[in-house]
């Protein structure tokens, strides 16, 4: 099993700012997740991140919008950069073991 | 395309028996997990089936027919703390994970 700790837990932020949330795992990982999940819905596949190459991104989501670092095998961040109220969500970054880990999340609310 | 079909919203009384169904159309198949998640929370893992049948773990039970395109999550003795919503997800030919949209399960007393 994996332990994941993120970084805001929560934040109300301002229409045009970015956030920068960070995911820290306890043990190295080739591929780290980054997920959405919006007010009721379920969680939408942001991108994958692979420490030392460029994420992979999903359709709808571009790196404009969602920069990811990704410096080590324990360590990545995504940005939720000039955000607007549509991306008020719960982010959740995801390591994948037998099963797919997550960690405790990040509420996001933009004014 | 792919999806995921679960039903939005279920009710059923402490103590009973509840079956949530999940149907999926995929590219590929490499297994199904059920997760549970409480609200506010992250999702947590419950089960996993790749080969048709049922297998249980204490009062959660799921189920899987390959053929069909199918499972279900059966709780028994429902407890309040149940309460939460369960999320169906398959596996693709890519090893993709598909999520469904989840249900939201309520317990009355």
């Amino acid at each position: 099993s994996a332990v994941i700790s993120q970084k805001p837990s929560r934040d109300i932020c301002q229409r045009g700012t970015s956030l920068t949330i960070q995911c820290q795992v306890d043990s190295q990982v080739t591929m780290m997740f980054w997920y959405r999940q919006q007010p009721g819905q379920s969680l939408t596949l942001i991108a994958t991140a692979n420490q030392g190459s460029e994420a992979t991104y999903e359709s709808g989501f571009v790196i404009d919008k969602f920069p990811i670092s990704r410096p080590n095998l324990t360590f990545s961040t995504l940005t939720v950069s000039n955000m607007s109220p549509e991306d008020s969500s719960i982010y959740l970054c995801s390591v994948e073991g037998f099963e797919q880990f997550f960690g405790p999340g990040t509420r996001l609310t933009v004014l | 395309g792919q999806n995921i079909d679960q039903p939005t919203e279920m009710t059923a009384t402490e103590g009973a028996i509840v079956q949530i169904n999940c149907t999926y159309q995929t590219s590929g198949f490499n297994g199904l997990f059920w997760y549970q998640q409480h609200a506010g929370e992250a999702p947590t893992f419950l089960s996993y089936n790749v080969l048709d049948g049922l297998e249980e773990k204490g009062r959660f039970s799921s189920f899987l027919s390959r053929s069909k395109g199918y499972s279900y999550l059966l709780l028994k003795e429902l407890q309040m703390k149940d309460s939460a919503s369960y999320l169906c997800a398959v596996r693709d030919s890519n090893y993709q994970l598909i999520w469904g949209a989840g249900t939201k399960l309520i317990i009355k007393p």
